[in-house]
């Protein structure tokens, strides 16, 4: 399988416990995203790295969260202190650098699930 | 700054009915959208996608929609609905120079046997 996968697919913890999620993206796109989709919303954009510099961050994500990715290729979401309101849907995606910069088009992978108890 | 506004957070169609999803979007730049599909408990896949070149994109699984820029609509299309179409259905927009997607609220269709 080659498109863009996330470890673990499903993670319970409990209030204030730390987690940790990775995303491998698609083999050779630089571009790597993460989303966070609550129920019944659609994906909101959290944080966006080109190789391994992390170029944007959403103001929804609180000091608590931190992304890395090393080496410009794996990339982890780390949530400190969880809270029940991290109860979500995290969603990876990457996208390949294209000669012309038209528009990126994301392949997203199949999602970490988070229920904070 | 964009948005996008999906009319409609639950369809119900009859197997074989026409299916219509509605999108509306909002951008000071020219757009580009895209419609995704989720099933549950997964990721996204990309139906279709506008890039400014034709105004009607087909995708895959029989879809198609039309961009309007008059209605700034991008309302998604399927002639005959199938039981396998139910599922979640997500409009977004994007940017040239911008990389994040902003997302629609999402429509969940449902396919009546």
């Amino acid at each position: 399988d080659t498109g863009v996968s996330q470890n673990p697919r499903h993670k319970i913890t409990k209030r204030g416990q730390n987690v940790t999620f990775r995303c491998d993206p698609i083999s050779e796109h630089n571009r790597l995203y993460w989303y966070r989709q609550t129920l019944g919303q659609g994906p909101e954009f959290l944080t966006y790295f080109q190789n391994e510099a992390q170029l944007e961050k959403s103001r929804l994500l609180s000091d608590r969260f931190s992304a890395e990715r090393p080496k410009g290729s794996f990339s982890t979401l780390e949530i400190q202190r969880t809270e029940q309101g991290d109860s979500a849907m995290y969603l990876c995606a990457s996208s390949p650098r294209v000669k012309r910069e038209i528009y990126n088009e994301q392949f997203f992978g199949p999602g970490t699930r988070l229920t904070v108890l | 700054a964009q948005s996008v506004t999906q009319l409609g957070s639950h369809v119900s169609v009859s197997e074989g009915a026409l299916v219509l999803l509605r999108c509306n979007y909002s951008s000071s730049v020219p757009p580009y959208l895209f419609w995704y599909v989720q099933y549950p408990n997964q990721g996204l896949q990309l139906l279709l996608k506008y890039t400014s070149a034709a105004t009607l994109v087909k995708g895959i699984n029989g879809f198609e929609a039309e961009f309007k820029k008059s209605e700034t609509s991008f309302h998604l299309t399927k002639p005959s609905a199938h039981m396998s179409d139910a599922a979640e259905y997500f409009c977004a927009v994007s940017a040239s120079g911008t990389y994040k997607y902003i997302f629609g609220t999402g429509t969940r269709l449902k396919v009546l046997a």
